[in-house]
């Protein structure tokens, strides 16, 4: 079945845009994770949505990134005034989370975000 | 200390070779235990997850748990060039609900 689904696929910015990064998590899995990876690094957790549940935040690294999941399904994580810093590949995962789950997530292909 | 700790390699073995990847956990509340093979440029792939204690196999991957020493082991059999990688070591803390992920173990094996 489909995977995991992101766009863009690359994103060039100028320091100070905004931008939104896109994902679509593989249908029925009901929690989903964004993480980032910057050049040669782990991954960082960025946020996280179970179902109907407040989203877990405490890994935005500040106010300019915030996400958000319409109808349990398609996740938006938006970065305002990028800095070159954000530069990095922007990963999102989803999870099924259902009784016989072990909390496997599977990946999208990411976002490589470069900022200028 | 970090949560989940990986050599960073690289570890490099002969084609045919048994190759063994290693990762150290610090939190004795955790469940469950993930490997990711990560080709250079694309994302995370998920290989195999285990938690209970011993062995679990899936055609040339093993992975061994040992949650009294805290360790978590992938050995990969009759290793080919096309499993040159890093390998990511992820872990399901009790009460967190993200993976916490080691820095990865890049494998060369070389033809």
């Amino acid at each position: 079945g489909a995977g995991v689904s992101q766009s863009p696929s690359n994103k060039v910015t100028e320091k100070g845009k905004d931008v939104e990064l896109r994902c679509d998590p593989i249908s029925g899995h009901t929690a989903l994770y964004w993480y980032r990876q910057s050049l040669g690094q782990g991954l960082e957790f960025l946020i996280y949505f179970q179902g109907n549940s407040a989203p877990d935040k405490s890994g935005l690294p500040s106010d300019r990134f915030s996400a958000e999941r319409t109808g349990g399904s398609v996740s938006t994580l938006t970065i305002q005034r990028t800095q070159q810093e954000d530069s990095a590949v922007y990963l999102c995962a989803s999870s099924p989370m259902g009784l016989a789950s072990a909390y496997e997530q599977y990946f999208g292909p990411g976002t490589r975000l470069t900022v200028t | 200390q970090k949560e989940v700790e990986q050599n960073s390699g690289p570890l490099s073995v002969p084609e045919g070779a048994i190759a063994s990847l290693n990762c150290t956990y610090s939190d004795r509340g955790s469940q469950s235990f993930f490997w990711y093979r990560q080709y250079s440029g694309k994302s995370p792939e998920l290989i195999m997850f285990i938690y209970s204690n011993g062995d679990k196999e899936d055609g040339r991957f093993t992975a061994q748990l040992n949650k009294a020493s805290q360790y978590v082991s992938l050995l990969i059999r009759d290793s080919q060039p096309s499993d040159s990688a890093t390998y990511l070591c992820a872990v399901k803390v009790a009460g967190r609900r993200a993976l916490t992920f080691g820095s990865g173990t890049r494998l060369q094996v070389q033809p």
